[in-house]
């Protein structure tokens, strides 16, 4: 069975902060996908990173996949309370039943609150 | 483009009650499915389509139905409802390879008496 454990559950911050959340897993995957998702709504993609060590940079968050393609980390520079929400992280490897569907993990979420 | 739409946004039955979660799409894709979120445990799949007429589960089916007779409408039944039930509902249409991404809906909070 796959896992993917974050860290930490939950993070409160001031505006202005960093932070970076992890994503860890002893599976390796073909892709990882970092979601975010506001009180009531679903989760909408930020990234994907494909290759180990990829880097990635979205305004002020930069992704980063592991080397070895098991782990995940999400850096918030100069946070801001617009980036409060739900932080999931999604690792895609293998397939399920014949139809070429590919397997997706969930990780557990980070509850990120961002105060002015 | 309305994406992914859900209905009911909001639920609550009784133990031993039927219902039916609605879901469409209209961005023509192939790959559907259905998760629960509950509280520490992320989502978890419960049926998948990977086309109209194909449908197989996920990781917790017990207790639920699908069927897929177009490619825009997957709906997810509840057979008789359980509070074990008691969940935030997404269903999701993928596009698949090479940006494999995930269009969730605004999701079904049902809860179970």
């Amino acid at each position: 069975t796959q896992l993917l454990e974050q860290s930490p559950q939950f993070l409160s911050i001031q505006e202005g902060e960093n932070l970076t959340v992890y994503c860890n897993s002893s599976s390796v995957f073909s892709s990882l996908q970092w979601y975010r998702q506001e009180p009531g709504e679903g989760p909408v993609l930020l990234v994907t990173v494909v290759t180990g060590g990829e880097v990635k940079k979205l305004k002020r968050l930069t992704f980063q996949f592991g080397d070895a393609r098991k782990d995940s980390s999400l850096h918030i520079t100069a946070a801001q309370p617009g980036d409060t929400g739900l932080y999931l992280c999604a690792g895609a490897g293998g397939f399920l039943g014949s139809g070429g569907y590919q397997k997706v993990t969930f990780g557990t979420g980070t509850k990120l609150q961002v105060i002015p | 483009n309305a994406g992914v739409t859900q209905t009911p946004k909001f639920q609550v039955l009784k133990t031993g009650q039927s219902m039916t979660l609605q879901c469409a799409q209209d961005m023509n894709h192939e790959y559907m499915s259905w998760y629960r979120q509950d509280p520490g445990m992320g989502l978890r799949l419960i049926h998948y389509s990977v086309g109209a007429g194909i449908t197989d589960q996920g990781e917790v089916p017990n207790g639920y139905n699908v069927s897929r007779s177009t490619t825009e409408d997957f709906p997810l039944r509840l057979l008789s409802a359980a509070p074990s039930q008691t969940s935030v509902y997404f269903c999701a249409s993928r596009e698949q390879l090479p940006t494999d991404t995930q269009y969730f809906g605004p999701g079904t909070r049902l809860t179970v008496l």
